[in-house]
């Protein structure tokens, strides 16, 4: 294991479904984070969370909502997809120093499928 | 904002032959420049990274290199071996404001025994 869990490893879900996708760093870092990553796409950055305050949001649809409660742990709920963002979502979590190299821990991402 | 360009074809190499692998950008050069392995259907693991003030960067069969006069940055696996065969993505870390990384698309490696 990396550190970083994610759960579940698969999702299917309807377009008016709701669900949570979650991660879990076991690694003391401060910083977590959300990517989507589609075929053939470079990872898309969704939202960014440090010492559990949001501090980035990439312009994400209001159908995806994150959830911080603490510095282990993300969520990320899901409420009426559409079938475009059916992507495999990767969590990652780093230690932010303010200067120096800022190296991702990633779990092994939920793979999502919208019908 | 920045763009990041890797070669989108997928590099087919024979065994024991060095493999190299491009990564270029856009606009500012990074502070860091650093390289991920990803394996299918799992998440991108850290390999090695490269400061803007360095030429070269070893690690075991590992090399990096990083012009920021060309906005280029190679990646070589020297003797590779089947078990290499993965996508590559580089990322730029630019240790200023924003410290999320920008990723490219990844170059895929098929190392043929």
């Amino acid at each position: 294991e990396t550190g970083v869990t994610q759960t579940p490893r698969h999702l299917v879900m309807g377009m008016t479904n709701k669900k949570s996708l979650k991660c879990e760093q076991h690694l003391g870092h401060n910083a977590m984070y959300w990517y989507k990553q589609s075929a053939k796409k470079p990872l898309e950055l969704m939202f960014v969370y440090n010492f559990k305050e949001q501090t980035e949001n990439n312009s994400v649809p209001s159908r995806f909502s994150p959830e911080c409660p603490n510095s282990s742990h993300l969520f990320l709920h899901l409420h009426t997809l559409q079938p475009e963002d059916s992507a495999l979502y990767l969590c990652a979590s780093s230690q932010e120093k303010g200067s120096g190299a800022n190296v991702l821990t990633f779990g092994a991402g939920s793979r999502l499928t919208v019908l | 904002s920045q763009k990041i360009e890797q070669n989108s074809e997928a590099l087919n190499i024979q065994e024991g032959k060095t493999a190299t692998l491009t990564c270029n950008y856009t606009n500012y050069s990074p502070a860091y420049l650093q390289w991920y392995r990803q394996d299918p259907g799992r998440g991108p693991v850290f390999l090695l990274l490269i400061r803007e003030n360095e030429k070269e960067k070893r690690k075991e069969r590992l090399k990096v290199t990083f012009d920021t006069t060309l906005k280029q940055s190679l990646f070589h696996i020297t003797a590779s071996q089947p078990a290499d065969s993965a996508t590559y993505l580089c990322a730029l870390d630019m240790d200023t404001g924003r410290r999320a990384l920008t990723f490219g698309s990844g170059t895929r490696l098929q190392v043929q025994p």
